[in-house]
């Protein structure tokens, strides 16, 4: 049972480069969500998705797009990458958009120089 | 503006000790408050607790809610080098906010 699966694990990308940050999941969520994770400062939002076809902004959305695929997939892009974007990502999936208990994937270790 | 304080926000203990974390809160809309521990990677669910002076409990580790008092604590007895970890609260309000986390380290 693989539960939230992130793609890559590590990424190293120079100032002014995009990429995309990859995950999906295989419990049948319909809600899921991107957070940066920074020393001191928890886990911030950037982005969610309540059902397929939706998407809304959380807390640090700035600099970031994302696209809700289908049901089981939810990418994260940064187009041009900065040092302040340097974080932990982790991708998250619940049953419902209200329902507390999110399902984290290992999460991507993203550094910008 | 939603917010949740944990404290310490580092711990060190030997084997066999008894630790509490700490985590306040103000949000509004209160529904739940949840622990979670995160380990080299994704953070675990641990506990959700909904109503106050419910004690939830599985195995060495407990967790009480206090609405009146706006926190909730989290307790570990006879700890183990695998209880080291980052302990995470959230609260879920209109939206689920988490706080900065506790490391705990046990030594052997």
């Amino acid at each position: 049972n693989a539960g939230v699966t992130q793609t890559p694990k590590f990424q190293v990308l120079k100032t002014g480069q995009s990429m995309t940050l990859q995950c999906a999941q295989d419990m049948n969520h319909n809600s899921m969500y991107w957070y940066r994770q920074d020393p001191g400062m928890g886990l911030r939002l950037i982005y969610y998705s309540a059902s397929e076809g939706t998407t809304d902004k959380g807390e640090v959305p700035n600099g970031y797009n994302v696209s809700r695929l289908n049901k089981r997939e939810f990418s994260l892009r940064l187009e041009s990458a900065a040092p302040s974007q340097t974080s932990v990502y982790f991708c998250a999936s619940s049953e419902a958009l209200f329902q507390t208990e999110r399902t984290f994937g290992s999460g991507t270790r993203l550094t910008v120089v | 503006e939603d917010k949740v304080v944990q404290s310490p926000l580092s711990l060190v203990v030997h084997e066999g000790d008894t630790v509490t974390l700490n985590c306040s809160y103000e949000v509004t809309n209160f529904r739940s408050l949840l622990w979670y521990k995160q380990e080299k990677k994704a953070p675990t669910f641990l506990f959700m607790l909904t109503s106050s002076g419910i004690e939830k409990k599985s195995g060495r580790l407990s967790s009480i809610l206090d609405k009146k008092e706006l926190f909730s604590i989290l307790n570990i007895t006879a700890t183990q080098t695998g209880d080291s970890a980052i302990y995470l609260c959230a609260v879920f309000g209109n939206k689920l906010v988490f706080g900065a986390g506790t490391i705990l380290r046990v030594k052997s």
